[in-house]
């Protein structure tokens, strides 16, 4: 396992597109996160599953945003009509729920989106 | 509101000198606090985790404190190398339950001069 792998690593898009991304965490964790980020800001948390259930998402995240993670291992993060203000790094993570408690996240290399 | 806040968003030291950087949070009972270290264009990595009821970690040259009264961590980077010098975020989980979402400070710049 070479820990969470996300794609793609760039993605151009003209306004108005749809784009879809996806992430597959380290195998056994249960946990997936989903993260955008922008210059010299810390991780702003999008969403996050336990298995394939999506237990929040966060109330900044317009409709126009969607995650899934149908079988509990991969998971896709899709933007519908994007805008400029999307462009950022998308960052996925995943970590494991052990007795209650989360351990540390594993980051991917991120996807960055540029809406011209 | 409920804030993660990161002292300055840079700090430049000298090599050999220990970098200091401060985590204050509001309105937030979190059961432990992670660090991670970000270098430009990369995910963040996992540094360290100390829970509410730990004064104190350390692991090699980082030593983490975590003081539930002041709602503060603190981050220290010993013996500093240019090779430390990278942006430094501090995460924690909100609420009560230990299980919920992992949340981020903006991060602090930490650059060490030769």
């Amino acid at each position: 396992d070479t820990g969470v792998s996300q794609d793609p690593r760039h993605k151009i898009t003209k306004r108005g597109q749809n784009v879809t991304f996806r992430c597959d965490p380290i195998s056994e964790h249960n946990r997936l996160y989903w993260y955008r980020q922008t210059l010299g800001q810390g991780p702003e948390f999008l969403t996050y599953f336990q298995n394939e259930a999506q237990l929040e998402k966060s109330r900044l995240l317009s409709d126009r945003f969607s995650a899934e993670r149908p079988k509990g291992s991969f998971s896709t993060l899709e933007i519908q009509r994007t805008e400029q203000g999307d462009s950022a790094m998308y960052l996925c993570a995943s970590s494991l729920l052990r007795t209650n408690m989360n351990t540390e996240a594993f980051f991917g290399q991120g996807t960055r989106l540029t809406v011209v | 509101s409920q804030k993660i806040e990161q002292n300055s968003e840079a700090l430049n030291i000298q090599e050999g000198k220990t970098a200091t950087l401060t985590c204050n949070y509001t309105n937030y009972s979190p059961a432990y606090l992670q660090w991670y270290r970000q270098d430009p264009g990369r995910g963040p990595v996992f540094l360290l985790l100390i829970r509410e009821n730990e004064k104190e970690k350390r692991k090699e040259r980082l030593k983490v404190t975590f003081d539930t009264t002041l709602k503060q961590s603190l981050f220290h980077i010993t013996a500093s190398q240019p090779a430390d010098s990278a942006t430094y975020l501090c995460a924690l989980v909100p609420g009560y339950s230990s299980a919920s979402k992992i949340i981020f400070g903006s991060g602090t710049r930490l650059s060490i001069r030769p």
